[in-house]
C-alpha cells in the first residue's frame, strides 16, 4: 500500500524559513516523480512544484520560484520543500504527491497534508 | 503558462441526474488532463487520467471526455457519495495547472 506521510508544518513568522518533509513506503521510491500541493481552507488546489524520477528535472509555480526548493533522499525514501522568505499567503495545508511516472505529469497518490501557517 | 478554468463553480443535483462539470485550458493541450475528487475533508484522488481513462477501481458512472482546450467530466447517475469538489489539471507542460474546482451537491 502506498503511503505518504508529510511533517515539518507549523506557524512561522513572515520571512522566515521551514523545510517540511515527505517519507513515503509501498513503492519504488527512485522510480516516481514527485510533486508539493498546497490547499487554502475551502478553496482551491495550487500545484507548488514537482521534480522527476532522479531529481534532475525541477519545476516550480511562479509563485513559488526563487523561495521554495524541492529535493529528494532516495536513501531515506523522503521528499522535501525548503520554503524561505514566507508570505502570509504561503499558509495552506501543503500535500505530498506521487506522481504515476517518471516525471511529472498527473498526481496518483496522495498525503494527508501538513499544515504551514505564516503569521506574525 | 496553461490556466484552466472550471464551471461551473458549484451545483446542485437530484440522485440519479446526470452531471456535467467543464474545464478549458487556455491553449491546446492534446489530452494531458486529469480529473480528481475530493471529498469533504479528505484528500483528492485521482478519478481520470489522458483526458478519458477511468482509474482502476473508479465506477463507470464516472467518464471524461475532450482533447485541445475543451474537456468534460460527467457522472452518469449521481450518487450520494459523489458528494465533492472535482478538480481537474493540465499536465501538458509545467507548471502543472489545476482548475478552481466544482463543489457537486445533492439537491
Amino acid at each position: 500500500e502506498v503511503q505518504l506521510v508529510e511533517s515539518g508544518g507549523g506557524l512561522v513568522q513572515p520571512g522566515r524559513s521551514l523545510r517540511i518533509s515527505c517519507a513515503v513506503s509501498g513503492f519504488t521510491f527512485n522510480e516516481y516523480a514527485m510533486h508539493w500541493v498546497r490547499q487554502t481552507p475551502g478553496k482551491g488546489l495550487e500545484w507548488v512544484s514537482g521534480l522527476s524520477w532522479n531529481g534532475r528535472y525541477v519545476v516550480y509555480a511562479d509563485s513559488v520560484k526563487g523561495r521554495f526548493t524541492i529535493s529528494r533522499d532516495d536513501v531515506k525514501k523522503s521528499l522535501y520543500l525548503q520554503m524561505s522568505s514566507l508570505r502570509p499567503e504561503d499558509t495552506a495545508l501543503y500535500y505530498c504527491a506521487k506522481d504515476q511516472g517518471s516525471i511529472p505529469s498527473f498526481l496518483d497518490s496522495w498525503g494527508q497534508g501538513t499544515l504551514v501557517s505564516v503569521s506574525s | 503558462d496553461i490556466q484552466m478554468t472550471q464551471s461551473p463553480s458549484s451545483l446542485s443535483a437530484s440522485v440519479g441526474d446526470r452531471v456535467t462539470i467543464t474545464c478549458r485550458a487556455s491553449q491546446g493541450i492534446r489530452n494531458y488532463l486529469a480529473w480528481y475528487q475530493q471529498k469533504p475533508g479528505k484528500v483528492p484522488k485521482l478519478l481520470i487520467y489522458d483526458a478519458s481513462t477511468l482509474q482502476l477501481g473508479v465506477p463507470s458512472r464516472f467518464s471524461g471526455s475532450g482533447s485541445g482546450t475543451d474537456f468534460t467530466l460527467t457522472i452518469s447517475s449521481l450518487q450520494p457519495e459523489d458528494v465533492a469538489t472535482y478538480h481537474c489539471q493540465s499536465y501538458a507542460s509545467a507548471p502543472l495547472t489545476f482548475g478552481g474546482g466544482t463543489k457537486v451537491e445533492i439537491k
